[in-house]
């Protein structure tokens, strides 16, 4: 079975810029959630979507949005880049709604903001 | 204070040797714990739950201190597979916190 799927791999961008990364969970998973991983740390949390509905939103900003759609997948909205947008961006699903049980990531989207 | 505090190592052990790692957290509602593996340039994965009672899978053995509030991981009898950065992971209220991660070379 394939795992969670990311699109693209590698991304560049320019201050000020859009993006949106992509991610398909694993069949049956109905929870999406996404990271960002800043190089030396852990993954931080930024958003979770269970069965298209918001279930948990981490520290920040506005720029930062996400939506699940009906078959699943989901994307990762930012906007106005700022440098320190630069990141792993990580998602992870699951089949139940709580970040409680296992999450399975995906390989990530490497945005780098220049 | 960060909320999940992890030694960031490196812990550089010979193969066989038995290596253990701390975690602190700062919430002390936190809820369930986790160990996470992550392989250089690789998506994190679970390596196991932390249970209040301890648990233990093969040559992993995952505590919990809740009075103290750290939990930790011993690994038994290193194997090079072993080399991997650690990530401890808390979680509360639907929000997961993860530490810096902790970095482990087992070298032959």
């Amino acid at each position: 079975d394939a795992g969670v799927t990311q699109s693209p791999t590698h991304l560049i961008k320019t201050r000020g810029q859009h993006v949106t990364l992509r991610c398909s969970p694993i069949s049956g998973h109905k929870s999406v959630s996404w990271y960002q991983q800043v190089l030396g740390q852990g993954p931080q949390f930024i958003f979770q979507y269970y069965e298209k509905e918001e279930r948990g939103r981490g520290n920040f900003p506005d720029r930062f949005s996400a939506r699940q759609f009906p078959n699943y997948s989901s994307e990762l909205n930012v906007n106005a880049l700022l440098l320190g947008d630069s990141a792993l961006y990580l998602c992870a699903s699951s089949f139940q709604g709580a970040l409680l049980y296992e999450q399975y990531f995906g390989p990530g989207t490497r945005l780098t903001v220049t | 204070r960060k909320e999940v505090e992890q030694d960031p190592g490196p812990f550089n052990v010979p193969e066989g040797a038995t290596v253990a790692f701390n975690c602190t957290y700062s919430n002390s509602a936190s809820q369930s714990f986790f160990w996470y593996r992550q392989d250089c340039r690789k998506e994190p994965k679970l390596l196991m739950s932390v249970y209040s009672s301890g648990n233990e899978d093969g040559r992993f053995t995952a505590q919990l201190n809740r009075a103290s509030q750290y939990i930790s991981l011993l690994i038994r009898d290193s194997k090079l597979s072993d080399s991997a950065t650690y990530l401890c992971v808390v979680y509360n209220n639907n929000d997961m916190r993860f530490g810096a991660g902790t970095r482990l070379t087992v070298k032959p």
